[in-house]
């Protein structure tokens, strides 16, 4: 399994201004994945980081608002572009793999990034 | 997107009760389901994966039961800890690693 960090563990920002968050695995991975989860809301995938190659965005999420680099197979980084205050919400980092070669795959994720945009 | 639905949202309890929530998820091409366990400010910890109908997997004070025919599955907690307090998040995974995660139950275990 894998042990992930993420920083920073939260931030409040001002509205228009752009936040980086750092994701680093202790092993290589083959995937990862940003996810953010909204007030009420469930943990919803951004996109899926591609090590070498644009990040795989899911419906609703544009590289614009949400770019994402991969320059290796340990770390990540995702940035919440020109904040508005619908981008606070706590915003975490995923690696998939499994605890053995016979378990199914999990995703191991980090602690999160709590975002407040004021 | 896969429609996950966890009931209740939230739910308090006294220290020693027992309890149980509920996830259900759409059971056509069913491939896995996972249950996390999210503390606040820590990591989502992942409890159990489960994928055969009828699967029924323990670990502690803490059991998860599986129904692929019907698309559900329940998560029980015997003798509730104040420790146990935590958000418990449900996933149906799709073959090609896609997640989807229901909105949670956040329990409560009062002292």
């Amino acid at each position: 399994s894998a042990v992930i960090s993420q920083k920073p563990s939260r931030d409040i920002c001002q509205r228009g201004t752009s936040l980086t968050i750092q994701c680093q695995v202790d092993s290589q991975v083959t995937m990862m994945f940003w996810y953010r989860q909204q007030p009420g809301q469930s943990l919803t995938l951004i996109a899926t980081a591609n090590q070498g190659s644009e990040a795989t965005y899911e419906s609703g999420f544009v590289i614009d608002k949400f770019p994402i680099s991969r320059p290796n197979l340990t770390f990540s980084t995702l940035t919440v572009s020109n904040m508005s205050p619908e981008d606070s919400s706590i915003y975490l980092c995923s690696s998939l793999g499994s605890r053995d070669s016979s378990s199914y795959n999990e995703q191991f994720f980090g602690p999160g990034t709590r975002l407040t945009v004021l | 997107i896969l429609n996950v639905e966890q009931s209740p949202q939230s739910l308090h309890v006294q220290e020693g009760d027992s309890t149980n929530f509920t996830c259900s998820f759409p059971s056509s091409n069913f491939y896995a389901l996972h249950w996390y366990r999210w503390e606040t400010a820590k990591s989502p910890e992942a409890l159990f994966v489960m994928t055969l109908n009828g699967d029924e997997k323990k670990k502690g004070r803490i059991s998860a039961t599986l129904n692929t025919k019907e698309g559900y599955s329940y998560l029980y907690i015997k003798g509730s800890q104040p420790e146990d307090s935590a958000t418990y998040l449900c996933a149906s995974a799709r073959m090609g690693n896609q997640f989807y995660f229901g909105t949670g139950t956040s329990l409560t275990v009062i002292p």
